[in-house]
This record gives structure tokens, sequence and C-alpha cells, in this order.
């Protein structure tokens, strides 16, 4: 079975400093994982994923992640936090077995952004 | 805007009563997923459709049914309503059944159960 966990359920910054959200990962078979983010109201929209190419992942938004297998992370960071970036983030994983693409989700963090 | 479509955005019903949601997938997209979202469970998978086949199943009542139809789009039947059943329910599409293929979400059912 494969499972995500998300590290803070809240994380607050300042507008123009790091944003580093927390996500580990337990998988039996080689995992993709996928940043997904949330605005209010709206439906989930992919940030970017890992599948295996290459460890360090750009996205979309200035948003990159490390997959670091070692120690079973995939941390979504960005250099300089925006007020729009405020939104729900989750990761989730991917694969193996009879998963057909189906994503294991963790409980998202919601990321706040202070002027 | 993701290419997929939900309809309808909000339902509101009583217990005991049944409902259809209804998804479209982005042109293209031969599989169909329905996720349930809520605030004590949070973000589970129901169901997976490919091509007109059920693919995988997670935790999905057997209250709850879908299907995917010849033209692609899909919809979810939840019976018997009760109140916990109230969520947000996402349907998401991909081009490919793998676990490596990118699965593009619509804005969701609010389904309210009174």
């Amino acid at each position: 079975a494969q499972s995500v966990t998300q590290l803070g359920s809240h994380v607050s910054v300042s507008e123009g400093a790091l944003v580093l959200l927390r996500c580990n990962y337990s998988s039996s078979v080689p995992p993709y994982l996928f940043w997904y983010v949330q605005y209010p109201n709206q439906g989930l929209q992919l940030l970017l994923k890992y599948t295996s190419a290459a460890t360090l992942v750009k996205g979309i938004n200035g948003f990159e992640a490390e997959f670091k297998k070692s120690e079973t992370s995939f941390h979504l960071t960005k250099p300089s936090a925006h007020m729009s970036d405020a939104a729900e983030y989750f990761c989730a994983v991917s694969g193996g077995g009879t998963s057909y693409g189906k994503l294991t989700f963790g409980q998202g963090t919601i990321l706040t952004v202070h002027p | 805007d993701s290419g997929v479509t939900q309809t309808p955005k909000h339902l509101i019903t009583a217990t005991g009563q049944r409902v259809t949601l209804r998804c479209s997938p982005r042109s293209g997209d031969l599989s169909v997923y329905w996720y349930q979202q809520s605030l004590d469970q949070g973000l589970q998978f129901l169901i997976q459709y490919y091509n007109g086949e059920e693919r995988a199943k997670g935790n999905i009542l057997e209250r709850f049914s879908a299907q995917q139809f010849p033209d692609l789009h899909s919809e979810l039947n939840l019976s018997s309503l009760e109140l916990g059943d109230s969520a947000l329910y996402f349907c998401a599409s991909s081009i490919r059944d793998t676990p490596n293929t990118e699965a593009f979400f619509g804005q969701g059912t609010r389904l309210t159960v009174v």
C-alpha cells in the first residue's frame, strides 16, 4: 500500500519569503509523485510531477520539488512567496500493482502568505 | 480551465434520496477517476474507468455506483444518501491509465445532504 504524509497542516510565510511544504511518502514500488494546488472553490491543478526522469522537478508558478529516495521525501519549494500562492497544496503518490493511475493524497497543507 | 466538466456544481438533497453526478472528461482522455473530498477523510479515491471498463476501485460504498458511457462521459450515482455523504466530489481524467500519467481535475460537485 502507498501513503503520503504532509508535515504541517498550516504553513504561514511572509510575501517574498521561502516556501517549503513537506511531503514524505511510503511505497513498496518506485513511486510517481505529484503536487497539486487547490484554490478556494476550485478543482485541483497540477503543479509538478516526478516520474523518475530527474530528481529535481520544476513546475508551474516558480515551484519546484526534489525527490530524495534516501529520505522518502518530495518537498515542494518556491524561493519567493507571492500573495497569489495562498491556497491548499496536496502531495500525491501513484504507482505499482493495480494502481492504474489512481492517486493517494496527503491531508493537504494550507499556505497563508502575509503581506 | 482543465477541460474536465462536472455538473451540477452544487446539489442539495434530503437523506434517503438518490443523485447522479456527471463528468465529461477532457477531449481525448480515456480514463476517468472519481474522488471524494471531505473535512474528516480528506481526498479519497472512489473508482476509475478506462474506455468504458472499471479499472480500479477504492473505498467506495455499496450505495454508490458509477459507469462510463461509450462517449466517455461518466456518471456517479449516490443512493440512500446520509448526512455523512455531504462532500465535494471530483472527477478527473487522463489520457492513459498508467501511474505516471497526470490527471486533470474538474471543479467538483458540492453535495449537501440535509
